[in-house]
C-alpha cells in the first residue's frame, strides 16, 4: 500500500501570496494517479485536480500540480480568501485508495 | 444536479451494528462505482470501501474488512454500508462518494454531506 505524507502540517500565509503544498509517496507513482481535494470546515471534501493536471469543474487556474516519482506539489499561485482550507492528496493503486494526512492552509 | 444524501448514522455501543444508506439523484446510478469514505473527529480522510457499478466487485480497507459490508440497490439508486462489530475507533463522519476514473487515475468526484456514527458505551 502506498503511504502519502503531506507537509507542512499547517501553512500560514496571507491572501495574495503563493502557496506550495507537498505530498510525498512511499514509493514511486505516476503523477496521473494522484489527486488533490479541498475541505472547508463542516463541509465534504471537493475534488480539485486529477489525472496529472486536470482541474475539476469550476476549479480556477490558480491551482496547479507538479512533480514526479515520489514528490508532488500543489501550488496555489495567488491565494484568495476562499482558498484557506485543508488540502488532501490521494492515490489509487491495486484496488486500494489512500489519502495523505492533510495540510491546513490558514490565514496569517 | 448530482446529489448524494447519506442517512442512518447515530450512537451505537461497542460491538453493535448499524446500516448506513446513501440515496443518489441526478445521475445514472447503475453506471457508477461508489465509495464510502470516513473522517474521525478532527482527523483526515480514510477510504473505507468501494463497489463496482454492477455490485459484483467490492474492495475494503484492511481496517474494516470482515466487519463492514458494502452493497447497492440499483433499482432504488441507493448505496449501503452495513457496519458490524463496531469499535470506538470507528467513530467518524461517513461520506458516500461517486467514483470517476480514466486512464491512470481513479478519484472521488461527487461527495455527500456525510452521516455521523458515534460508537460509545
Amino acid at each position: 500500500e502506498i503511504v502519502l505524507t503531506q507537509s507542512p502540517g499547517t501553512l500560514s500565509l496571507s491572501p495574495g501570496e503563493r502557496a506550495t503544498l507537498s505530498c510525498r509517496a512511499s514509493q514511486s507513482v505516476s503523477r496521473s494517479s494522484l489527486a488533490w481535494y479541498q475541505q472547508k470546515p463542516g463541509q465534504a471534501p471537493r475534488l480539485l485536480i486529477y489525472g496529472a493536471s486536470s482541474r475539476a469543474t469550476d476549479i480556477p487556474d490558480r491551482f496547479s500540480v507538479s512533480g514526479s516519482g515520489t514528490d508532488f506539489t500543489l501550488t496555489i499561485s495567488r491565494l484568495e480568501p476562499e482558498d484557506f482550507a485543508v488540502y488532501y492528496c490521494q492515490h489509487y493503486g491495486s484496488s486500494q485508495y489512500s489519502f495523505g494526512q492533510g495540510t491546513k492552509l490558514e490565514i496569517k | 444536479q448530482v446529489q448524494l444524501v447519506e442517512s442512518g448514522g447515530g450512537v451505537v455501543q461497542p460491538g453493535g451494528s448499524l446500516r448506513l444508506s446513501c440515496a443518489a439523484s441526478g445521475l445514472t446510478f447503475s453506471s457508477n462505482g461508489m465509495h464510502w469514505v470516513r473522517q474521525a473527529p478532527g482527523k483526515g480522510l480514510e477510504w473505507v470501501a468501494f463497489i463496482h457499478y454492477d455490485g459484483i466487485s467490492k474492495y475494503y480497507a484492511d481496517s474494516v474488512k470482515g466487519r463492514f459490508t458494502i452493497s447497492r440497490d440499483n433499482s432504488k439508486d441507493t448505496l449501503f454500508l452495513q457496519l458490524h462489530s463496531l469499535r470506538t475507533d470507528d467513530t467518524a463522519v461517513y461520506y458516500c462518494a461517486k467514483r470517476e476514473s480514466g486512464y491512470g487515475w481513479d478519484v472521488f468526484d461527487i461527495w455527500g454531506q456525510g452521516t455521523m456514527v458515534t460508537v460509545s458505551s
